[in-house]
């Protein structure tokens, strides 16, 4: 039978090309916004964090674009590389000292040789 | 690059059983954390321990659920009465400072958790 919560979206990329992964978050007090990769037995590996008072922030092959107006984030993936294959979360922290990560659900990337 | 270690990769315990599953922070990190993942599922915010006491804690952090630094190293989470559902990953993080000072947390590779 089909089991609960397996069918993550799933974005197919040509090697090379370049990728965009979309996470929506709904909590308005958020303040710090982290993307996390997975790959498979790994724990969520950092790649690049922003904070609510920036729109956009670049770092090696990657950027980070904000859209507060619509509580939207997004990852770009320059370049993709077999290596780049993995589940990726987007992260909220809420400010005024909350401590805990609320992770989003997810998005397969998979990129095609 | 330093790292979290978590220990062991995978424990398998009786229903009812209690587990403590272990972990060694970042060593200059002060904030300490546990999440879980349930299979195919995102993952979810437990517990955040500063100071040698609890900072946060989610509803999922129940009576059940304990947390420790026994010593300048190591940081546990204890599962007192193990139901079926508590079956998960497991994923312990640190990071150096918190609130507006925020910073990335760094994660373990893990303890899969299975409850049979």
């Amino acid at each position: 039978g089909e089991s609960v919560g397996l069918h993550l979206p799933t974005l197919s990329v040509q090697e090379g090309d370049n990728s965009i992964i979309n996470c929506a978050y709904s909590n308005s007090a958020s303040d710090y916004f982290i993307w996390y990769k997975q790959e498979s037995g790994k724990g969520p590996q950092f790649i690049i964090d922003i904070r609510s008072n920036m729109d956009k922030r670049q770092g090696q092959r990657v950027t980070v674009l904000l859209n507060k107006t619509v509580k939207h984030l997004s990852l770009q993936i320059a370049a993709t590389q077999p290596g780049d294959s993995a589940v990726y979360f987007c992260a909220e922290k809420e400010g005024g000292g909350a401590d805990g990560l609320t992770f989003g659900k997810g998005t397969h990337l998979i990129i095609q040789p | 690059e330093p790292e979290v270690t978590q220990t062991p990769s995978h424990q398998v315990t009786q229903m009812g059983q209690e587990v403590i599953l272990r972990c060694v922070p970042i060593s200059n990190h002060l904030y300490f954390y546990w999440y879980r993942q349930i299979l195919g599922q995102k993952v979810e915010f437990l517990v955040s321990f500063y100071n040698n006491e609890i900072s946060e804690k989610s509803e999922i952090f129940d009576d059940q659920f304990s947390v420790e630094r026994p010593d300048g190293s190591n940081f546990t989470l204890k599962i007192r009465s193990t139901k079926l559902e508590d079956s998960a990953m497991y994923f312990c993080a640190s990071t150096a400072l918190r609130g507006l000072g925020n910073q990335p947390q760094h994660f373990g590779d893990g303890t899969r958790l299975s409850i049979l």
